[in-house]
This record gives C-alpha cells, sequence and structure tokens, in this order.
C-alpha cells in the first residue's frame, strides 16, 4: 500500500533555482494538496486539486505553480526559489472534498539558501 | 474567520498517565472535526474524525475525541500514555461547501519515563 508518494524527500536549493516537486497517490482519490509546514505555524495550504484538470489557489499560493498532470498525479513547481520557501512540503490526496480525512506523503524538506 | 485553536503547544505527560489535547472551532455551523498525528520525519496520519452523531468517538491507537457543541470543543484524549505516543497532534476542521481543511498549530506531546 503506498499511499502518497513524494519525492525527493530532501532538497537544497540555492536562491533563483528551480524545482518541481512530485506527488502520485494510487488511491484513485479525486483531490489532491499542497501544503506546507512551518513551525509555530502549522499546515498552510498552498494549491490544491479538486478534480483532474482544475486547480485552485490556497491561503498561500504566491510563488508556486502546480499542475494536475492525470488522477494520480500533482506537482508544485518554485520557478525561482527563494529563503522564504525554506520549508517541508506535503501532499495530501482525499476522496471528495476530505470529509473522510486526508492521505499525507511523507513530505520533503526543502533548504533554499 | 473559521479558525481552528490549539491553545497548547508543548505537553508533557508521563508515561501511563491519562491525556487530553484541547481543540476549539471557530465556524458559523458544525464542521468535520479530525485529529492527526506526525511523528518525527513523518507525514500526518488521520486518528479520528467526526461530523455528527455519538459525540464521543474512537480513533486508531486508543485515542478517542469528544465533541461539544456548546463549548465549540474537540478534544482528544487517551486513558494511559505510551511513550511511543510522543508526536505532535493536530486539530482540524472541514467546513460544510469548501473544499479547504483548516489546520490548528499543533500540540507537541512529550512522554517522560
Amino acid at each position: 500500500n503506498a499511499g502518497v508518494t513524494q519525492t525527493p524527500k530532501f532538497q537544497v536549493l540555492k536562491t533563483g533555482q528551480s524545482m518541481t516537486l512530485q506527488c502520485a497517490q494510487d488511491m484513485n482519490h479525486n483531490s489532491m494538496y499542497w501544503y506546507r509546514q512551518d513551525p509555530g505555524m502549522g499546515l498552510r495550504l498552498i494549491y490544491y486539486s479538486a478534480s483532474e484538470g482544475t486547480t485552485d489557489k490556497g491561503e498561500v499560493p504566491n510563488g508556486y505553480n502546480v499542475s494536475r498532470l492525470n488522477k494520480r498525479e500533482f506537482s508544485l513547481r518554485l520557478e525561482s526559489a527563494a529563503p522564504s520557501q525554506t520549508s517541508v512540503y506535503f501532499c495530501a490526496s482525499s476522496e471528495g472534498r476530505g470529509a473522510g480525512g486526508y492521505t499525507f506523503g511523507s513530505g520533503t524538506r526543502l533548504t533554499v539558501v | 474567520a473559521q479558525s481552528v485553536t490549539q491553545p497548547d503547544i508543548h505537553i508533557t505527560v508521563s508515561e501511563g498517565a491519562s491525556l487530553e489535547l484541547r481543540c476549539n472551532y471557530s465556524y458559523g455551523a458544525t464542521p468535520y472535526l479530525f485529529w492527526y498525528v506526525q511523528s518525527p520525519g513523518q507525514g500526518l496520519q488521520l486518528l479520528l474524525k467526526y461530523f455528527s452523531g455519538d459525540t464521543l468517538v474512537q480513533g486508531i491507537k486508543g485515542f478517542e475525541a469528544e465533541f461539544k457543541r456548546s463549548q465549540s470543543s474537540f478534544n482528544l484524549r487517551k486513558p494511559s500514555v505510551h511513550w511511543s505516543d510522543a508526536a505532535e497532534y493536530f486539530c482540524a476542521a472541514l467546513s460544510g461547501g469548501y473544499q479547504k481543511v483548516t489546520f490548528g498549530i499543533g500540540t507537541k506531546l512529550q512522554v517522560i519515563p
């Protein structure tokens, strides 16, 4: 049972570099989410996708873009990384709107220097 | 504004003692309510959820939570804590008609022998 798989697990970027965080789920869930976790701030929603082909902004979308490649995959792209984007990033998925709860990946720890 | 409040950032309990983690929500109507647990270096795992029905909800790992409408609270409890329960615990809420879950900032639980 793979659940939600995120790659990479760790990444160090220089300011201005770009990268894509990958996320895939094997539970046939319609909805997928990207969160960032920072100390003392809990989890904040960056973007979400309610279904294949749709994406919407969350609480903190600036500096990020997303692609819902197909039902399984939802990627997060940093076009020009900034130190403020140093964080732990979590992908999650759910059936429907998430009333049954989310399944989370194990996270990507990103450091921007 | 909709919000989830966890008043205790850090709690220390002795192994074998009882545990109660507090959560209050501020929503116009009763939302779906969740508790998640995050072990170090891991993603979040759903412990239990509530929307309607019996106000005492049983979850995994021996946890339970009680919904109290009059207090807008959804507190997590465990009768006897084990050292393996040391982790961070997040309360979360999903409002009807919305896609986005709001998380509290988390409560870090330390268990001492």
